[in-house]
């Protein structure tokens, strides 16, 4: 079964230094999709990064790169040089291309960029 | 209007009201989503539209009535809710194609009180 695993509920991390959120998925779909979203306290979800699952490279977007690793079904989100603007939730998901239309949502962690 | 929107920001209801909340995308997607999110809990999809078509109603109590009547506007109809209903009410919108690869845009959210 689909399963999104986000152990750290806050974290903390100096402005201008790199941070690294945690996530591990469980799927048997060798087919998949990991996501990357951040939630700002305004509550609008961002889409920030995907990872597909026979990508062969780590996906990067800007200052924000996913270290996959497929063997031990990880997806951790690594922001480098953290901005204040940075302090939000962070949720991890995934979806599976036997599932449909589900993609299902870590609890999330909450990042805290301190000045 | 840009990306998705959604009306009411808030809304405060009794027990025995009827109200509605509404989402519109404008980004020519295929497929519209409501998320509920409870505080201390992950993102739970309710019901997905895909091309007017309801594709996922994941268990949802019959209190909670979609509407989707264009592939640009959801309705999410609500009667006679309970107090543990109170929460972020998110709307989402896709381009679905074959592949797993689905990012979705989201709306601000409601906030929905039930007293």
């Amino acid at each position: 079964a689909q399963k999104i695993t986000q152990t750290q509920p806050g974290m903390f991390v100096q402005e201008k230094e790199a941070v690294t959120l945690d996530c591990t998925y469980d799927t048997s779909d060798p087919s998949y999709g990991l996501f990357w979203y951040k939630q700002p306290s305004s509550g609008e979800m961002i889409f920030l990064i995907y990872q597909g699952s026979y990508d062969q490279q780590n996906a990067t977007e800007g200052r924000y790169s996913l270290n996959f690793q497929k063997a031990r079904k990880s997806a951790n989100l690594v922001i480098s040089a953290s901005q204040l603007g940075d302090s939000a939730m962070y949720f991890c998901a995934m979806r599976e291309d036997t599932g449909g239309f589900k993609t299902i949502f870590g609890a999330g962690t909450r990042l805290f960029v301190k000045a | 209007e840009t990306g998705v929107t959604q009306t009411p920001r808030h809304l405060v209801m009794g027990m025995t009201n009827k109200k509605s909340l509404k989402c519109e995308q404008h980004l020519g997607h295929n497929a519209m989503y409501w998320y509920k999110q409870s505080a201390k809990k992950p993102l739970e999809l309710m019901f997905v539209y895909n091309f007017k078509e309801q594709t996922e109603n994941n268990s949802v109590p019959s209190r909670f009535s979609p509407e989707c009547p264009n592939s640009s506007h959801l309705f999410l109809h609500l009667h006679t809710l309970q107090p543990e209903d109170s929460a972020l009410y998110l709307c989402a919108s896709s381009q679905e194609y074959t592949g797993s690869y689905n990012e979705q845009f989201f709306g601000p959210g409601t906030r929905l009180t039930v007293l």
